[in-house]
Formats: C-alpha cells, structure tokens, sequence
C-alpha cells in the first residue's frame, strides 16, 4: 500500500462550525505533514509530526488544532475558521531518518482536502 | 529574494517535445532535490528524488542536479497530454530545525497539445 488517504474529499463549513480532517497511512512512515495550498501557489508547511509527536508548527493560528493518534492516522481540528483559510489542505508522509547512506525526506503526499468556508 | 525561483510559464508544447523545466536557489544547505507533479484540483505526485549533482532517469523523465550552480532540472521526453499538469521543484536541507522542511519552488504550468 503505497498511499496516503485523506477523508473528507470536499468540506463546506461555517465560521462557528468545528471539524476534523482525517488523513491515513499504511506506509509505516513515522513522519507525517500537513499543509495547505491555496490556488496557484505551491504547498504551505503548517504542521510536522515525527514519531506522533509535534515537532514543527509553523506559526499555525490556534484555530487550527493537528493530532496524531498514533503512527498510521493525522487529524486536523477546525475551529472558528475565516473565508481566506478556505484552500485544499494536503497531508503527506515519510520515512525518517537515515538509510543505506541516503536520508529519507521523499514526501508522499495524499489527494487533499478542499475546504470552503462561508 | 525567494530561496527557490521556479519560471510559473505556462509553458506550451507540442505533443512529443522534449520539456525542460528549471529551478535555481540560493540556500547552499539544500542537498535533497524533488520534483512533483500536480494535476488541476489533486494532491502532488513525486516525480523524482536525487540527492547528488548529475542525472537520473526514470523512464521519459530525467531530473539533472548541479549543486555548485545551484541548478535543477527535469526534462520530459516525448511529451503527452496526460502529462499536462503543474510541476513543483522542491528542496530541503539536512537535519535539525530543517527536518521535515520541504521549499518549493512557485511551479511550473505545463499543457502538451496534441
């Protein structure tokens, strides 16, 4: 299995709405991403987990809320968002670490969520 | 000045040209190099990974890194319709705080017409 899965495909919500996006793995990948892409322009880093634990955020605003329930599953919470968070949100995974001389840093990325808020 | 420049195109080609598309950056620390591929409305499709100066080919794909240039390259034989899509270069450095880090270029917009 040489995918990552991302659930729900679109999601319209409300500025008072909370909800999660779900993205999966069975890659054995112990590093997983998420980013947000807004039209034209390439990914933007929010989040890093290595090891289920957060190790990157990228000045995210609060609203914004990643977890990572252990190694094959990710989880975005959203709270309170704004129209200009509206954007495909993309997850993605790797390997970690060092390998055969080479350093793992391939990131598989899923198909993405796209996220409108009204 | 962004540490990866990526020519946005749209760049236009016949079917069965031979597509080069290019980055340039700036930050001497990048020493793994990617290209992706993003059709309209999906997630990026890895393409190639190199971490050394040269060439590596992958079927009709060959990606060229030259690192004392500061240089990539991913050149398309043969071109087809189906590979009408966004191509993102991106890079990343080795270790501590730039772990996990990918920069990615602005990409490149590419239609083959038949």
């Amino acid at each position: 299995d040489t995918e990552v899965t991302q659930t729900p495909k679109h999601l319209v919500m409300g500025m008072t709405n909370k909800k999660s996006l779900k993205c999966e793995q069975h890659m054995g990948h112990r590093a997983m991403y998420w980013y947000k892409q807004k039209a034209k322009k390439p990914p933007e880093l929010m989040f890093v987990y290595s090891y289920e634990k957060l190790s990157i955020n990228e000045s995210v605003p609060s609203r914004f809320s990643p977890e990572c329930p252990n190694s094959s599953l990710l989880n975005l919470h959203l709270h309170a968002l704004q129209p200009e968070d509206s954007a495909l949100y993309l997850c993605a995974s790797s390997y970690l670490g060092l390998a055969g001389g080479g350093y793992y840093n391939e990131q598989f990325f899923g198909p993405g969520t796209r996220l409108t808020v009204l | 000045q962004k540490e990866v420049e990526q020519d946005p195109g749209p760049l236009s080609v016949p079917e069965g040209a031979i597509v080069s598309l290019n980055c340039t950056y700036s930050n001497s620390a990048f020493q793994y190099f990617m290209w992706y591929r993003q059709y309209s409305r999906k997630g990026p499709e890895l393409l190639m990974y190199t971490y050394s100066s040269g060439n590596k080919e992958d079927g009709r794909f060959t990606a060229q890194v030259d690192k004392s240039s500061k240089y990539i390259s991913l050149f398309i034989r043969d071109s087809q319709p189906s590979d009408s899509a966004t191509y993102l270069c991106a890079m990343s450095a080795v270790g501590g705080t730039s772990y996990g880090k990918l920069t990615f270029g602005q990409g490149t917009i590419l239609t083959v017409h038949p």
